[in-house]
């Protein structure tokens, strides 16, 4: 059963637009969520996280959005650029366990 | 600062041998340890984790074994690999809210 869900596979957006990654989630006991970066035959690159008592955080040209409501996760990438081509993975936190989406494979557009 | 080192980064095997995968994490004290699992085209799978040395929780079964002989040690085991076991193997360790990633190893059983 699939806990997280990134519904969107790919996404591309053109330089210098903004860049909105979406995640679902099912389990309202998750406490923290998180977003990386992961380019193929490496391992996921940490960007941003956020607890679940926050609704936004923000880093630089990321921002993370929770609306606990909706069990809705969003990381926003502005400007973007296309050294942000990857995959985006979400993760949430419940004890010691993360559970992770299947990710999105963004193409930033030079 | 602490460092996450997986070996090897890439290993071909046939059918039916053995595996030996080994992580090791420095400049930390009694981390949470977990391998993960990334199938072509597939998210994480989360395969085992450890909270404590001889600690190992599994969540999938299978054919593979975890063992944590050291505080700072992770290997990931298998008497008799089958050609389903190819894939990106990932170790991570987590210090509190936050997961970070090793560098990965490519295996392909062939």
């Amino acid at each position: 059963d699939q806990q997280v869900k990134q519904n969107s596979p790919s996404l591309s957006v053109q330089e210098g637009r903004i860049s909105i990654l979406n995640c679902d989630y099912t389990n309202s006991m998750f406490d923290y969520f998180l977003w990386y970066k992961k380019y193929p035959a490496e391992g996921p690159t940490f960007l941003i996280s956020i607890s679940s008592i926050k609704d936004k955080n923000e880093d630089g040209r990321f921002t993370v959005f929770l609306n606990k409501s909706a069990k809705h996760l969003s990381l926003h990438i502005v400007p973007s650029q296309p050294g942000d081509s990857a995959v985006y993975f979400c993760a949430a936190r419940f004890g010691n366990q993360f559970y992770f989406g299947t990710g999105t494979s963004l193409t930033v557009i030079p | 600062s602490q460092t996450i080192h997986q070996w090897p980064a890439t290993l071909v095997q046939p059918v039916g041998s053995p595996l030996s995968l080994e992580c090791t994490v420095e400049g930390t004290s009694n981390p949470n340890l977990y391998w993960y699992r990334q199938a072509a085209g597939r998210g994480l799978q989360l395969l085992f984790y450890s909270v404590g040395i001889g600690q190992i929780s599994s969540e999938v079964p299978q054919n593979l074994s975890a063992s944590r002989p050291q505080d700072r040690q992770f290997i990931l085991s298998s008497k008799k690999l089958l050609l389903s076991d190819s894939g990106f193997y990932l170790c991570a360790w987590s210090p509190s809210n936050e997961q970070f990633f090793g560098p990965g190893t490519r295996l392909t059983v062939l």
